[in-house]
């Protein structure tokens, strides 16, 4: 059974400051790393891919995959109040179908 | 990005009637589309893969009888909840993969089922 596992949160920070999120997977060939953000009674949005270990940055996002520690994290710099949502880690052997968390829930207040 | 469509996007309708949900993609084709279905404060959970040509995948415990999914061109697939109950009632997303880039999964806006 592949498991991704997310903390829930919600995990609140206050705006201008550096939101953390977290997941570790436990299948050892997992290949694809993927975040998606989703809005409350919305459809997730890819956020970040990263394939391989070290880290990834685009704009406010960095997506950061150890792959020995089976680990992957999203840090999102600068948060704004519209960052607020949950934050869905995926993992898969491809993009093909990844087995998804539950999501973080961030809360990002003025 | 790659656009997909979903319509309705919400419905209402009563037990033990039949639900017909339409997933396009509307700029690429895809060859495989896949149903997801999340309830409140759940996380995404795939119910079938769909593949142009040929009957669909059902994940263990969806009820392929109850879920129809017809997938007839690399731009449609459609999901019909027959004989729906509210223990029906959720949000059912689809996505299409774009074998083009084979990059990712690309999301429809998703479609909220209510069963009275």
């Amino acid at each position: 059974q592949k498991e991704v596992e997310q903390n829930s949160g919600p995990l609140s920070v206050p705006e201008g400051a550096i939101a953390s999120l977290n997941c570790t997977y436990s299948d050892r060939v997992s290949q694809s790393f993927f975040w998606y953000r989703q809005y409350s009674g919305k459809s997730p949005e890819l956020i970040m891919s990263i394939y391989s270990n070290g880290d990834k940055e685009d704009g406010r996002f960095t997506a950061q995959l150890n792959k020995a520690s089976q680990y992957v994290s999203l840090l999102i710099r600068d948060s704004q109040p519209s960052d607020s949502a949950t934050y869905l880690c995926a993992v898969g052997p491809g993009s093909y179908i990844p087995t998804f968390g539950r999501g973080t829930s961030l809360i990002v207040h003025p | 990005g790659a656009v997909v469509s979903q319509h309705p996007s919400r419905v209402i309708c009563k037990s033990g009637t039949s639900v017909k949900i339409e997933c396009r993609s509307l700029d690429f084709q895809a060859t495989t589309m896949f149903w997801y279905r999340q309830f409140p404060k759940q996380s995404l959970m795939l119910m079938a893969t769909s593949n142009e040509g040929s009957k669909a995948t059902y994940e263990q415990g969806v009820e392929k009888d109850k879920f129809l999914i017809n997938h007839a061109s690399l731009t449609l697939s459609t999901l019909t909840v027959t004989s729906a109950h509210p223990e029906d009632s959720s949000f059912y997303i689809c996505s299409a993969w774009d074998r083009v880039t084979q990059e990712t999964q690309y999301f429809g806006p998703g479609t909220r089922l209510l069963v009275l």
